[in-house]
């Protein structure tokens, strides 16, 4: 247990609609990063938030959104979805912001569109 | 980050040590040297990570070539448990300041009983 969590752990839903997935770090963790993992992308890094501010963006579309909330748990909200959504999201927390720390993932929330 | 190249797969005997490869010409002096793994249908964990010198914990090593090049994890005793993708990541300098983890296509190591 790496103690991210991460709801729900499946989701289906149609293609044009908006979901909600939902991140808490673990204690004491500032950093909070999303990855996309489908079969023809692997796994691609989306955005990382820390202390409540956007750090980084990576390949993360414009549908797609994010937050960190004042008790460091994330949010990560897709809307107008496509087919090509489907994917596995995880959740990753670190302490900070330093490249030699260790990144916890989530179990991920495996999200499908139909 | 600079590239990394490892093997798409590997086979190992249970209880036999493994050697997993990992390339990496354009390092800078920067850069750090992770590995992650990812169990099935699980997210990914981390595994060790070196910066020079050869680095040791409870579940692997990491040999690092003198000249940072190439670097190999090590399991000393393969278990069923170990089959995963085994991802061989360069941390380094971002210009936008995150630290996020730039995966690969990894190693996929299938362990036989």
């Amino acid at each position: 247990d790496s103690g991210v969590t991460q709801t729900p752990k499946h989701l289906i839903t149609a293609t044009g609609q908006r979901v909600t997935l939902r991140c808490s770090p673990r204690s004491g963790d500032l950093s909070v990063y999303w990855y996309q993992q489908s079969l023809d992308q692997g796994l691609q890094f989306l955005i990382q938030y820390y202390n409540g501010e956007e750090r980084a963006k990576g390949n993360i579309l414009e549908r797609f959104s994010a937050q960190q909330f004042p008790d460091l748990h994330s949010e990560l909200n897709l809307s107008s979805l496509e087919l090509g959504d489907s994917a596995l999201y995880f959740c990753a927390s670190s302490l900070g912001t330093y490249r030699q720390e260790t990144q916890y993932f989530g179990p991920g929330t495996r999200l499908l569109v139909l | 980050d600079a590239k990394t190249t490892q093997p798409n797969s590997m086979e190992s005997n249970e209880e036999e040590p493994v050697h997993l490869p990992c390339n990496h010409s354009t390092i800078s002096g920067t850069d750090y040297i992770h590995w992650y793994r990812q169990l099935p249908s699980q997210g990914p964990e981390y595994v060790i990570h070196g910066l020079t010198s050869n680095v040791n914990n409870r579940m692997a090593s990491l040999a690092i070539a003198e000249d940072r090049k190439s670097s190999t994890l090590i399991l000393h005793r393969a278990t069923l448990r170990d089959a995963a993708v085994y991802y061989c990541i360069l941390h380094g300098v971002n210009n936008n300041a995150g630290n996020m983890l730039t995966f690969g296509g990894g190693t996929r190591l299938m362990v036989k009983p």
